[in-house]
């Protein structure tokens, strides 16, 4: 079993909805937990990186949130664009890095 | 700067045959990762260079042999490919200086076994 699950696998939206994906782990000791983005054909790119002590963080339309007792992430974007259409992966840091398998996010016009 | 750099982009293979995927990075880091990512599943480490010199296994290191060349560069090679090594393969790269140990990605080698 994977010790990061991200929830939905995939969804859609329209262009300027809000949306928030999901992504729960079981990895322990916690060091710290990324949010990358990753457009089709492309490496994934850092979002936002949040630490044990830190319960949200923002990089413009995309907010992070944290809840290291229940081991609860989630990343919300909002007034979300065509641009958004990609995988969001959840990383969690322990000993190691632990992908999740990422949610498919296709906005629509 | 040009970041992360993998070559070829994509590539197809007849079972046995032998590749070497190259990755290079101009960002001075350290430590250089291999992954792959298949369908469904979250990226999985196959090795890594924590700093020129060492290599370390990862996840799935079976089927693969690395070579930490320089600091630079980090390469992968598959000596006898097999069906279930299809996949898309990831390079990254990051700096001992970060607080976050953030990881740089490449854009990707697609290959294909037959």
């Amino acid at each position: 079993k994977n010790q990061v699950e991200q929830s939905p696998q995939s969804l859609i939206i329209l262009e300027g909805k809000n949306c928030t994906l999901q992504c729960n782990y079981t990895v322990s000791p916690f060091s710290n937990l990324r949010w990358y983005k990753q457009d089709t054909g492309r490496g994934p790119v850092s979002l936002t990186i949040m630490t044990f002590s830190e319960n949200t963080k923002s990089n413009g339309r995309y907010t992070a949130t944290l809840d290291a007792d229940t081991k609860q992430s989630s990343l919300h974007i909002t007034a979300s664009q065509l641009s958004d259409s990609a995988s969001y992966i959840c990383v969690v840091s322990a000993n190691d890095m632990r992908f999740g398998a990422g949610t498919r996010l296709t906005v629509k016009p | 700067n040009a970041g992360v750099t993998q070559t070829p982009k994509f590539q197809v293979l007849k079972t046995g045959q032998s590749m070497t995927l190259q990755c290079a990075q101009d960002m001075n880091h350290n430590s250089m990762y291999w992954y792959r990512q298949d369908p469904g599943m979250g990226l999985r480490l196959i090795y890594y260079s924590a700093s020129e010199g060492t290599t370390d296994k990862g996840e799935v290191p079976n089927g693969y042999n690395v070579s930490r060349l320089n600091k630079r560069e980090f390469s992968l090679r598959l000596e006898s490919a097999a069906p279930s090594q299809t996949s898309v393969y990831f390079c990254a790269s990051t700096s001992l200086a970060s607080s976050y140990n953030e990881q740089f990605f490449g854009p990707g080698t697609r290959l294909t076994v037959l």
